[in-house]
């Protein structure tokens, strides 16, 4: 079985200020591949980057960074230069290639408010 | 390029009637999921299909639900003899293979 963990549920972050935002995974794949979405008030699911499992880097996306820990399961959104916008909640999910077909698991969200 | 189309965005219902809600997936992608969202919760899996079949439905529920994703059309989540506890946001995604999945905006149930 596969699980996804996100220990924040709500974070504050001054505008034009960097935010981390956590995610810790558990999966028995070799192979699988972590996501993270945006979804604003408006209730869309907006897709931000991936990171695959044997990905030797960490991606990046523009202001969107992905900390990628294998040994430590974790896989935690940075976003720099936070703006107005950036306002919405966030969640981190994976998707195994063998053991749970190609489903997605969304952890429980963080919602991330900028002050201006 | 359009992207994965929902409708209707908003859907009521009373308690016993039928909810259909309809997705179109982004052009030239042929798998389609269906995800449940209840209030302030994340999303979880309800269904995988690929044309004309059913990959994965270990998410849907075992009574009133079920889903089609015919040769020609949009894909059809039917939910029957609707309760309250379906009230929920119902996001269809789709992919160009195996990778990436892109949302639609969403169909908003909600069960008098």
């Amino acid at each position: 079985a596969q699980k996804i963990t996100q220990t924040q549920p709500g974070m504050f972050v001054q505008e034009k200020e960097a935010v981390t935002l956590d995610c810790t995974y558990d999966t028995s794949d070799p192979s699988y591949g972590l996501f993270w979405y945006k979804q604003p008030s408006s209730g869309e699911m907006i897709f931000l980057i991936y990171q695959g499992s044997y990905d030797q880097q960490n991606a990046t996306e523009g202001r969107y960074s992905l900390n990628f820990q294998k040994a430590r399961k974790s896989a935690n959104l940075v976003i720099s230069a936070s703006q107005l916008g950036d306002s919405a909640m966030y969640f981190c999910a994976m998707r195994g290639q063998f053991n749970a077909g190609n489903m997605l698991t969304f952890g429980g969200g963080t919602r991330l408010m900028v002050k201006p | 390029n359009a992207g994965v189309m929902q409708n209707p965005r908003h859907l009521v219902r009373r308690r016993g009637q039928e909810a259909r809600l309809r997705c179109s997936p982004m052009k030239g992608h042929s798998h389609v999921y269906w995800y449940r969202q209840l209030p302030e919760e994340g999303l979880k899996f309800m269904v995988y299909l690929q044309k004309e079949n059913i990959i994965d439905e270990s998410g849907m529920p075992k009574e009133r639900f079920s889903a089609e994703f015919p040769k020609e059309g949009p894909s059809i989540l039917r939910i029957q003899q609707v309760v309250r506890g379906d009230s929920a946001a119902y996001f269809c995604a789709s992919s160009l293979n195996t990778d990436t999945q892109y949302f639609g905006p969403g169909t908003r149930l909600t069960v008098l």
